[in-house]
């Protein structure tokens, strides 16, 4: 999957229990993602970064924190989780701006029980 | 929201046949783009067509956008068992959102 690999591939948690997910990508882009998919919602972006310790909000952030201390890596911390988080989690990168190609990772299928 | 909308939901075909599937958005766009998704896998990107291109090609791909009826298809051409997967179109806003809006996708079975 284009250099992306994402950890941990699955994961059990608890409710209130903090958990994060790392991405990271060996293709030197520059724009990281972090996507939730869901039945009935399709994928929806929850932070992306444009650069090194450069991040923002998607469309469906509450709840999430991200952190990009090196250009390969990009992690995502749910502080407190909860069961609304249960989903499948993808990382994404692109060269350019978020409405060029992405390309995807894995996922992280994630469920909080 | 700008989220498309692909039509069906799920289609079912024997292999060989042609698959068509449309994706419907509500605002003004620069691109669309199709990916495909395997099962637990992540998308794949596909094809990406320009505002100012109305068809376009990629192997066994025709992707058409019409921009006065917000809408896009997908054919597949003579599919194969191996196209099964999900499909899904993302839109770009054209004002100043930063990120692709993806569809609810279409699942396609292809029967051997």
């Amino acid at each position: 999957d284009a250099g992306i690999t994402q950890s941990p591939r699955h994961k059990v948690t608890e409710t209130g229990t903090p958990v994060t997910l790392r991405c990271h990508q060996t293709e030197n882009h520059r724009y990281m993602y972090w996507y939730r998919q869901d039945p009935g919602h399709g994928l929806r972006l929850i932070h992306y970064s444009y650069g090194v310790k450069d991040t923002d909000k998607g469309e469906v952030s509450d709840g999430y924190s991200v952190s990009r201390s090196k250009t390969e890596d990009f992690l995502l911390t749910l502080e407190s989780a909860t069961s609304s988080q249960t989903s499948v989690y993808f990382c994404a990168i692109s060269e350019s701006m978020g409405s060029e190609k992405l390309f995807f990772g894995s996922g992280t299928q994630l469920s909080v029980l | 929201s700008q989220q498309g909308e692909e039509d069906p939901q799920a289609l079912s075909i024997q292999e060989g046949e042609n698959a068509t599937m449309n994706c419907s958005y509500k605002t003004s766009i620069n691109n669309l783009q199709w990916y495909r998704q395997n099962s637990g896998r992540g998308l794949v990107h596909l094809i990406l067509i320009r505002s100012n291109e109305r068809e376009k090609h990629s192997g066994r791909l025709r992707v058409t956008l019409d921009t006065s009826k917000k809408s896009s298809s997908l054919l597949i051409t003579a599919s194969r068992a191996a196209d099964t997967a999900s499909y899904f179109c993302a839109t770009d806003a054209r004002t100043g959102a930063n990120n692709l809006f993806f569809g609810t996708g279409t699942r396609l079975t292809v029967i051997p």
